[in-house]
């Protein structure tokens, strides 16, 4: 069974930029879940879509937004990228039921 | 205050021993407790979930949840260096049903 698929793994890009990020399921799971790790905040939640629907969201400026597709396939957008966007961003899918998320090997952004 | 607390740590403990790991959390209507482990420049996988007050056992590890204390802990017994990770307690459920993440602790195992 193929696990959550982040794509592209490393990424860099210039202040001012915007940059897409995709993330791939779990076969079966609706629900896909946006984090943003870095050293100093740990991972912080930036939203969660289920069956297209935002579900959830954290506290991120409007610069950062999301979608779903009936797929489930999901992608991030952050327009007009800071320095201080440079980050791990990984994405998390679930199943209906309280087994946890399974995350993606992660999206390194490199804002220069 | 934080939604979800932990003690960075690190937590050094040696080959063998047990390492108790804590966490804190702050909305009353918490229903669902996680413990994920992460390698260093590896995504975190979910080593423990549990739901209702106690014990909960898996192997060399131990979920303990105590909700009128708003406490849970993972004890693992005969640490390993491999369990050398940090250690991210996360929290859902309240009033949006959002996982939420500590800090993370970080554990070190001294062979």
């Amino acid at each position: 069974k193929a696990g959550v698929t982040q794509t592209p793994r490393y990424l860099i890009k210039t202040r001012g930029q915007q940059v897409t990020l995709s993330c791939s399921p779990i076969s079966g799971h609706r629900s896909v879940s946006w984090y943003q790790q870095t050293p100093g905040q740990g991972l912080q939640f930036l939203f969660e879509y289920f069956s297209e629907t935002q579900r959830n969201k954290g506290n991120f400026p409007g610069r950062f937004s999301g979608r779903q597709f009936s797929n489930s396939r999901s992608e991030m957008n952050v327009s007009t990228l800071e320095l201080g966007d440079s980050a791990l961003y990984l994405c998390a899918s679930s199943n209906i039921g309280p087994d946890g998320y399974t995350f993606g090997s992660g999206t390194r952004l490199t804002v220069v | 205050q934080k939604e979800v607390e932990q003690n960075s740590g690190p937590l050094s403990v040696p080959e063998g021993a047990i390492a108790s790991l804590n966490c804190t959390y702050s909305d009353r209507g918490s229903q669902s407790f996680f413990w994920y482990r992460q390698y260093s420049g590896k995504s975190p996988e979910l080593i423990m979930f549990i739901y209702s007050n106690g014990d909960k056992e898996d192997g060399r590890f131990t979920a303990q949840l105590n909700k009128a204390s708003q406490y849970v802990s993972l004890l693992i017994r005969d640490s390993q260096p491999s369990d050398s990770a940090t250690y991210l307690c996360a929290v859902q459920g309240g009033a949006t049903n959002k996982l939420i993440f500590g800090t993370g602790t970080l554990l070190a195992v001294q062979p």
